[in-house]
């Protein structure tokens, strides 16, 4: 069965850090791009940041560009999200996702709160 | 990056069809046959209904079908049902590499 699983998440002031993990089985995580889709509260769903399955390869939304970065454990089967600098408009739900091929995303976790405030 | 567009809310009874749009640029929807819809109930993480415009993934009914024409990708529901209620999203690869969804939309079964 396959399951991604986030942590990290809470309460940061604005210009604060955080890092969010997605611990990820049922599937050989090495062979997949993966993903983190966010949603603010009450609003869409927002595309935030990819990575390739060897981590070569990183895309960004232009809002995070600079202050977030994606990275990946392959040994560790786990994703992670380095933020940085954070804003109150990036409070939100971070989902932990798997890339299909940069195309759909096929399996997502069930999200952890990440709230940015004084 | 901008969002692509979907009507905020569509609404239909038991057993009728309805049909969501999804209008892009042709550096998005229409460049490319890489549309994916997504089924979001409340409180729930995002569920993969349709890729590649049209494809099925396993186990999600033949009720829900993808097309495309041009800029504009819809995704058609029929034999609606009271568990269809729910918030759908599209999303698009980017000439850019990158991604993006719609704005999303409410779906009311009346």
């Amino acid at each position: 069965e396959v399951q991604l699983v986030e942590s990290g998440g809470g309460l940061v002031q604005p210009g604060g850090s955080l890092r969010l993990s997605c611990a990820v089985s049922g599937f050989t995580f090495s062979s997949y791009y993966m993903g983190w889709v966010r949603q603010a509260p009450g609003k869409g769903l927002e595309w935030v940041a990819n990575i390739k399955e060897n981590g070569s390869e990183k895309y960004y939304v232009d809002s995070v560009k600079g202050r977030f970065t994606i990275s990946r454990d392959n040994a560790k089967n786990s994703l992670y999200l380095q933020m940085n600098s954070l804003r109150a408009e990036d409070t939100a739900v971070y989902y932990c996702a798997r890339d299909r091929l940069r195309k759909y995303f096929d399996y997502w976790g069930q999200g952890i709160l990440v709230t940015v405030s004084s | 990056q901008s969002a692509l567009t979907q009507p905020a809310s569509v609404s239909g009874s038991p057993g009728q069809s309805i049909t969501i749009s999804c209008t892009g640029t042709s550096s998005d929807v229409g460049g490319y046959n890489y549309v994916s819809w997504y089924q979001q109930h409340p409180g729930k993480a995002p569920k993969l209904m349709i890729y590649d415009v049209s494809s099925r993934p396993s186990g999600v009914p033949d009720r829900f079908s993808g097309s495309k024409s041009g800029n504009t990708a819809s995704l058609t529901i029929s034999g609606l049902q009271a568990e269809d209620e729910a918030d759908y999203y599209c999303s698009s690869y980017t000439s850019s590499s990158t991604r993006v969804f719609g704005g999303g939309t409410k779906l009311t079964v009346l």
